[in-house]
């Protein structure tokens, strides 16, 4: 079936670094979405991309849809402590299919 | 405009019983879809209904069934629940089915299984 490789799976870093993660899949999307989930709530929708090659920013995060339609990027730029959480891709063709989340902790 | 609004958020059940979880979606939005999270498996797709149809289905047994009313707000019910059926449960509504439109999720029911 259609699996989404989402990395890496946690990351450590200092505030006011930059942050990159991917995800990869060996199927072709139509969309790709980035949501972001912090404790006790549900995912919250941050970028929604529908053209491959498009690229999107949204405050200080930015994201990619590939321009083979199999991948997708996501950035924040100069993080601060409220970035902390899971963010999750998904990619959506008839089916929409997610990533196991990538989690992002601050050092302070 | 409202979000996505589940009920209840928490709900601690035995073993053998049965429960049912209820969504409303966002005004205007017709397709509902039912995740299951845990921190092991991550978001697990149950089942996605749109005009009172279920349109697609996970792997998931026939304990979890769902439905949807004319009003496209969407029930889901699991039946003689399992230790394991101990979950964050996540309903996530769009505008309509298919690619192109995004889903937006409720904060979910925490259901505990004693």
């Amino acid at each position: 079936g259609q699996q989404l490789n989402q990395s890496p799976q946690s990351m450590f870093i200092q505030e006011g670094e930059d942050v990159s993660m991917n995800c990869t899949s060996s199927s072709i999307f139509n969309t790709w979405l980035w949501y972001k989930q912090d404790p006790g709530e549900g995912p919250v929708l941050l970028i929604a991309l529908y053209k491959a090659g498009e690229l999107t920013s949204n405050g200080r995060l930015t994201a990619q849809f590939g321009i083979t339609r199999k991948d997708s990027f996501l950035n924040i730029s100069a993080s601060i402590p409220s970035d902390v959480g899971i963010y999750f891709c998904a990619g959506q063709g008839d089916k929409i299919i997610f990533g196991k989340g990538t989690r992002l902790h601050i050092l302070p | 405009k409202a979000g996505v609004t589940q009920t209840p958020r928490y709900l601690i059940k035995t073993r053998g019983q049965q429960v049912t979880l209820s969504c409303s979606p966002i005004s205007g939005h017709r397709s509902v879809s039912w995740y299951q999270q845990t921190p092991g498996q991550g978001l697990q797709f149950l089942f996605e209904y749109f005009s009172e149809t279920q349109r697609n289905k996970g792997n998931f047994p026939g304990r979890f069934s769902g439905r949807q009313f004319s009003n496209s707000r969407s029930e889901m019910n699991v039946s003689t629940l399992e230790l394991g059926d101990s979950a964050l449960y996540l309903c996530a509504s769009s505008l309509g089915q298919g690619g192109d439109q995004p889903q937006h999720f409720g904060d979910g029911t925490r259901l505990s299984i004693l």
